[in-house]
C-alpha cells in the first residue's frame, strides 16, 4: 500500500464548478499535512497547510480527519487557472530526527471553458 | 514565502559525464535541504536530506556514491550525479525549510527544478 494515495484523475470540470479531491495516508504518526499545486514541468508550490479543525483560503477549503487518515481539498467556483496537478503531502519525522515529506502521486485537474 | 533557486534549470549531457546541480536559499539560511527526483507522470520521490556541515542522509535505494551531496554552507547544497546514464534523466528538485517559520507545519519551499537529459 502506498504511503499517500490519491486518485490520479484527470478531473475535467467546467468553469465555476465545485470539485473535491481526497487523499488517504497510511502512517498514523504523520505530523502535518499540506496541499501543493504543481503545474506542468514546474516545481510544486504550497497551496495550503491542512489543520485538524479544517481551514479555508478563499475558494479553497482543506479538511483533515486523523481518525480515518484522510485529507480533502475542495475548490469552489473553479477557474481556468486552477488547472494543475494537486499534490497531497504528509510530513513524517524520519529516523534521523528531521521531518520528511511524503508526496501522493497527485490529482490532475483540468478546468474547461 | 522563502525563495529557493536552482542552477542550471536544464542540462543535457553525454552518458558517463558528471553533472552538478546547485540549490540556494536566497533570503534565509537553511540548515536542512532536501533533494527530490520526479520521473514523468510520477510523484516526487525524496532522494536525500542534506544537512549543513555533516553527511547527507540518503533514502533507501538511492546510491550514495552516484548522487553526491555537499551542503557546505547555510545557503548552498549541491547534488552531483556521477557517471550519468540515460536512466538518470529526470526532473531534480531541491527544497529547504525556512527556520523563521514558526509552528508545527514545517513547510518546505521548492526550487524551480533542474531537468536532466542524459544522451
Amino acid at each position: 500500500r502506498k504511503e499517500v494515495e490519491q486518485d490520479p484523475g484527470p478531473f475535467n470540470v467546467p468553469e465555476g464548478a465545485t470539485v473535491a479531491f481526497n487523499c488517504t495516508y497510511s502512517n498514523s504518526a504523520s505530523q502535518s499535512f499540506f496541499w501543493y499545486r504543481q503545474d506542468c514541468r514546474k516545481e510544486p508550490k504550497l497551496l495550503m497547510s491542512v489543520y485538524s479543525s479544517g481551514n479555508e483560503d478563499g475558494r479553497f477549503t482543506a479538511q483533515l480527519n486523523r481518525a480515518s487518515q484522510y485529507i480533502s481539498l475542495l475548490i469552489r467556483d473553479s477557474k481556468l487557472s486552477d488547472s494543475a496537478t494537486y499534490l497531497c503531502v504528509v510530513n513524517l519525522v524520519a529516523t534521523s530526527g528531521t521531518y520528511k515529506y511524503i508526496f501522493g502521486t497527485g490529482t490532475r485537474l483540468k478546468v474547461l471553458a | 514565502g522563502a525563495v529557493v533557486s536552482q542552477h542550471p534549470s536544464r542540462v543535457i549531457c553525454k552518458s558517463g559525464t558528471s553533472v552538478k546541480i546547485e540549490c540556494r536559499s536566497l533570503d534565509f539560511q537553511a540548515t536542512t535541504m532536501f533533494w527530490y527526483r520526479q520521473f514523468p507522470k510520477q510523484s516526487l520521490m525524496l532522494m536525500a536530506t542534506s544537512n549543513e556541515g555533516s553527511k547527507a542522509t540518503y533514502e533507501q535505494g538511492v546510491e550514495k556514491d552516484k548522487f553526491l551531496i555537499n551542503h557546505a554552507s547555510l545557503t548552498l547544497s549541491t547534488l552531483t550525479v556521477t557517471s550519468a546514464h540515460p536512466e538518470d534523466s529526470s526532473f531534480y528538485i531541491c527544497s529547504a525549510r525556512d527556520p523563521r517559520d514558526r509552528g508545527s507545519t514545517d513547510t518546505q519551499y521548492f526550487g524551480p527544478g533542474t531537468r536532466l537529459t542524459v544522451l
